[in-house]
């Protein structure tokens, strides 16, 4: 694809399920970010990527959240526990080596009831 | 006190108007960036500068490093522009954002 994307675009959840999310980055790309946005607010870090190492999860709030990029590619954001306060939009970017411009996916929208 | 500042946070204009979104930031940087999001929440990247001016069409991004401090100028204003403009910089590896100003832009 042209650009970034994930999936899905809205999730909503009981609280203490679990949720994954995915983001697939503009391929070829070896830096990824995760970010989560909530309302009236601007994007806050999570973590990034480097190929398939984390080189920086200092944003994950608590141990209640987990991202994990195996082969370099796609990544997938795992929440558990869910609570009320994990409702947000959830944001991936990705950058050809990580120092460049980010291209941000459309986001996916999680509400946790 | 957040790390990224912007002013003002809502701005509404005439079609037409010159419109400044100002910048600033408390932290050492690499690089800052200028974000528009729109309803949906969509987010393109306008630019990335580390000095001085870029110019993209009717926007203009620029930057005092010693002040940190950027500003973006959008001249000839248009409906179309209507969207939140956020400021993010380059802290080590991670964008550090502002919570970006809420732009309406009427006929």
């Amino acid at each position: 694809g042209a650009g970034v994307s994930q999936t899905p675009s809205n999730k909503v959840t009981e609280k203490g399920k679990y949720v994954e999310l995915r983001c697939d980055p503009i391929s070829g790309h070896t830096a990824l970010y995760w970010y989560r946005q909530s309302l009236g607010q601007g994007p806050e870090f999570l973590i990034y990527f480097q190929g398939t190492g984390a080189a920086d999860d200092s944003g994950l709030p608590n141990d209640r959240f987990f991202a994990v990029r195996p082969e370099g590619s796609v990544s997938t954001l795992k929440i558990q526990r869910t609570e009320r306060g994990d409702s947000a939009v959830y944001l991936c970017a990705s950058s050809s080596t990580g120092l460049g411009t980010q291209y941000f996916g459309p986001g996916t929208r999680l509400l946790v009831l | 006190k957040n790390e990224v500042e912007q002013s003002p946070q809502n701005l509404t204009a005439q079609e037409g108007e010159f419109i400044t979104i100002n910048c600033s930031y408390s932290v050492g940087i690499s690089a800052l960036h200028w974000l528009q999001q729109h309803p949906g929440g969509g987010i393109v990247s306008l630019f990335m500068l580390s000095s001085g001016k870029k110019k993209h069409g009717r926007l203009i991004a620029t930057i005092n490093i010693q002040e940190k401090h950027s500003s973006l100028h959008i001249t000839a204003s248009h409906p179309r522009d209507s969207a939140v403009y956020i400021c993010a910089v380059d802290n080590t590896d991670k964008l550090i954002f502002g919570t970006g100003t809420r732009l309406q832009v009427f006929p």
